[in-house]
């Protein structure tokens, strides 16, 4: 099993409508991440946690909010999508400190029509 | 606030022939510093790490980076290219305190 998951890996949805994208992670960390991915942009922080009650913005966290349920678990909102949100998702782990190494999950493609 | 440039978007080169991916970074106290790799549908890959020590890193694949403090870069160097190599290339910086923010990516296209 994947220590990042992701889901739905795939996902078309319409101008308005709430979507939400979920995280789970096996590897015990602390520190959980979601980017966003777009050519010729690189990577993009949207929001991040590093720990169950911390959740900071990130660079572009407008039109977004996130939760985080568990040490495991930090799920991604789009409340009402929009086409510019159409972009592939990520998903990262890491244990922090000197243990900066990220884990990625496979990512979500979203579309937004 | 932290950034990371990485000037050339796309990279060519033959194969057997050596790579030199560049990356500038911006941080306010020594950084943590990645390279990663990322080939067509698939996740990002951690190819090496830089936080203290010695300021030549290798890394999985045959790949090395180089920490300049004088310079704010670690550039990515590998002797000799493989068909294998071709992907996209993300130099990224942060971790203690800090989020991890990525630079825009440089595809690498390998000829033979």
């Amino acid at each position: 099993d994947a220590d990042v998951t992701q889901t739905p890996r795939n996902r078309i949805t319409k101008t308005g409508k709430r979507i939400m994208l979920e995280c789970s992670q096996t590897k015990g960390h602390d520190r959980m991440y979601w980017y966003r991915q777009d050519p010729g942009l690189g990577l993009r922080l949207i929001y991040y946690s590093f720990d169950v009650k911390d959740i900071n913005k990130g660079e572009i966290s407008d039109g977004y909010s996130v939760s985080r349920q568990a040490q495991a678990k930090f799920s991604l909102s789009l409340e009402s999508a929009i086409p510019n949100q159409t972009a592939l998702y990520f998903c990262a782990t890491s244990g922090g400190q000197h243990n900066e190494k990220l884990f990625f999950g496979s990512g979500t493609q979203l579309s937004v029509l | 606030a932290q950034s990371v440039t990485q000037p050339d978007i796309h990279i060519t080169v033959s194969e057997g022939a050596s790579l030199e991916l560049r990356c500038n970074y911006s941080y306010g106290a020594t950084p943590y510093l990645f390279w990663y790799v990322q080939s067509p549908g698939q996740g990002l890959q951690l190819l090496l790490k830089y936080f203290s020590g010695d300021t030549l890193v290798q890394g999985i694949k045959g790949f090395e980076a180089e920490f300049k403090r004088s310079q704010s870069s670690f550039n990515l160097r590998k002797p000799s290219v493989h068909w294998s190599d071709a992907a996209e290339y993300f130099c990224a910086v942060g971790g203690g305190y800090q989020k991890v923010t990525f630079g825009i990516g440089t595809k690498l296209q390998v000829i033979p």
